[in-house]
């Protein structure tokens, strides 16, 4: 069965340093997502992509961050400069659609983000 | 704003015993409901969703959810607990976007389930 990957499964990095976190969506999906979960928190929404740009995201998502579609199979999310506080659960999620807008996001199995 | 309330973070059941996990709505237009489950070190996995229609829904591994508007709740079942049923639970509110919708989880609920 499909399922979203994403890369590294952890990532420890230094205050102020970039990071890229890495997925790649269920091959004939259409739309992306990318959510957070601090610890001890609930699952909150960061941004979601479609064709090519930004189609919403939260007040979380500042000029820290960014997202990209490289290539044909790769979704990012970028933080510029991280914070302590940007240390999380990343977790990426895609969609196709049917025309159904609430068709179903299949999540990948998450990036632990941990800033010292 | 489109929220869920889960009442209760730890919830602890016998094998074989009934599991109720509570969810609760807050919705000024008709709600798009979830319940996703995370085993360890794994993805978000829908279980299931109300979207329209039939108020009962059935999911997998013999799941489901039933939305009642007039309390509204979205508590999810399983007659009985099998130990392979240990995991975080997690309901969501689909909130409508520019391209369809983004979730909005609750803080999730780990059930135990005990020999």
């Amino acid at each position: 069965e499909p399922e979203v990957t994403q890369t590294p499964s952890h990532q420890v990095t230094q205050m102020g340093q970039e990071v890229i976190l890495r997925c790649v969506p269920i091959s004939n999906h259409l739309y992306f997502y990318w959510y957070r979960q601090i610890l001890g928190q609930k699952v909150e929404f960061l941004v979601s992509f479609y064709n090519n740009e930004i189609s919403e995201k939260s007040e979380i998502f500042d000029d820290q961050f960014s997202v990209e579609r490289p290539d044909g199979s790769n979704f990012t999310l970028k933080i510029r400069s991280t914070k302590l506080e940007d240390s999380a659960m990343y977790f990426c999620a895609s969609r196709t659609t049917s025309g159904l807008s609430t068709d179903t996001q299949y999540f990948g199995p998450g990036t632990r983000l941990t800033v010292l | 704003a489109q929220s869920v309330t889960q009442l209760g973070s730890h919830v602890s059941v016998s094998e074989g015993a009934l599991v109720l996990l509570r969810c609760n709505y807050s919705s000024s237009v008709p709600p798009y409901l979830f319940w996703y489950v995370q085993y360890p070190n794994q993805g978000l996995q829908l279980l299931l969703k109300y979207t329209t229609g039939a108020t009962l829904v059935k999911g997998i591994n013999g799941f489901e959810a039933e939305f009642k508007k007039s309390e509204t709740s979205f508590h999810l079942t399983k007659p009985s607990a099998h130990m392979s049923d240990a995991a975080e639970y997690f309901c969501a509110v689909g909130v409508q976007t520019n391209s369809g919708y983004a979730l909005n989880f609750g803080k999730g609920t780990s059930l135990l389930v005990t020999p």
